[in-house]
């Protein structure tokens, strides 16, 4: 079965080193989605990615943040520099097409540990 | 905005019990309403979606949800517990194909 495929897995830096995350979506799926999760917290949507181009980056914090899908497949989340505040799970997830008929699915998510 | 609410943070129920979890939402439309679970480690699994029509929904896993416009609710029922279902669950509330969740509710199944 096809599957959302991020890495590392779990990544420990410590504060204001820069730290990068992947996302290998489903294949053929054309929307991509990257999700932070603080513990205790639902997920919240950093950003949407609509094959390469960015559909809304509303709740990045681009001062640090940089998130991109160069050729419409896979995608890297970027943080420099990294914060204690920054310590979550983030979450990639895709859809075949941005309608709600679609289903997001999840990949299972980078542990980041700021020190 | 839309918001989600799950009032409990933490259920513990016996193996064979039923179980229900409840969500509460603010929107102004007709609301597209997801239930997700995750398990220690893993990403989210969608277990059921409502978006119009027959507000009692079938999900997988023995899962089903009503929809409650006049409580504005969306709560999530079990009929029988397995151990197998101790994770945490997640409401979410759609809108502008964008998701909005809830804090989530964890689930410990006892012997």
């Amino acid at each position: 079965e096809a599957e959302v495929a991020q890495s590392p897995r779990y990544k420990i830096t410590e504060k204001s080193q820069a730290v990068a995350f992947w996302c290998d979506p489903i294949s053929g799926h054309a929307t991509l989605y990257w999700y932070r999760q603080i513990l205790g917290q639902g997920p919240e949507l950093l950003v949407q990615f609509q094959d390469e181009s960015v559909v809304d980056d509303s709740q990045l914090p681009k001062d640090r943040f940089s998130a991109e899908r160069l050729k419409g497949v896979d995608s890297t989340l970027k943080i420099q520099p990294a914060e204690l505040g920054d310590s979550a799970m983030y979450l990639c997830a895709s859809s075949f097409r941005q309608e709600w008929g679609n289903e997001q699915f999840f990949g299972p998510g980078t542990r980041l540990t700021v020190l | 905005a839309q918001s989600v609410t799950q009032p409990d943070i933490h259920i513990t129920v016996s193996e064979g019990a039923s179980l229900e979890l409840r969500c509460n939402y603010s929107y102004g439309a007709t609301p597209y309403l997801f239930w997700y679970v995750q398990s220690p480690g893993q990403g989210l699994q969608l277990l059921l979606k409502y978006f119009s029509g027959d507000t009692l929904v079938q999900g997988i896993k023995g899962f089903e949800a009503e929809f409650k416009r006049s409580q504005s609710s969306f709560n999530l029922r079990k009929p029988s517990v397995h151990w197998s279902d101790a994770a945490e669950y997640f409401c979410a509330v759609g809108d502008d194909y964008k998701l909005s969740f809830g804090a989530g509710t964890t689930v410990t199944v006892r012997a």
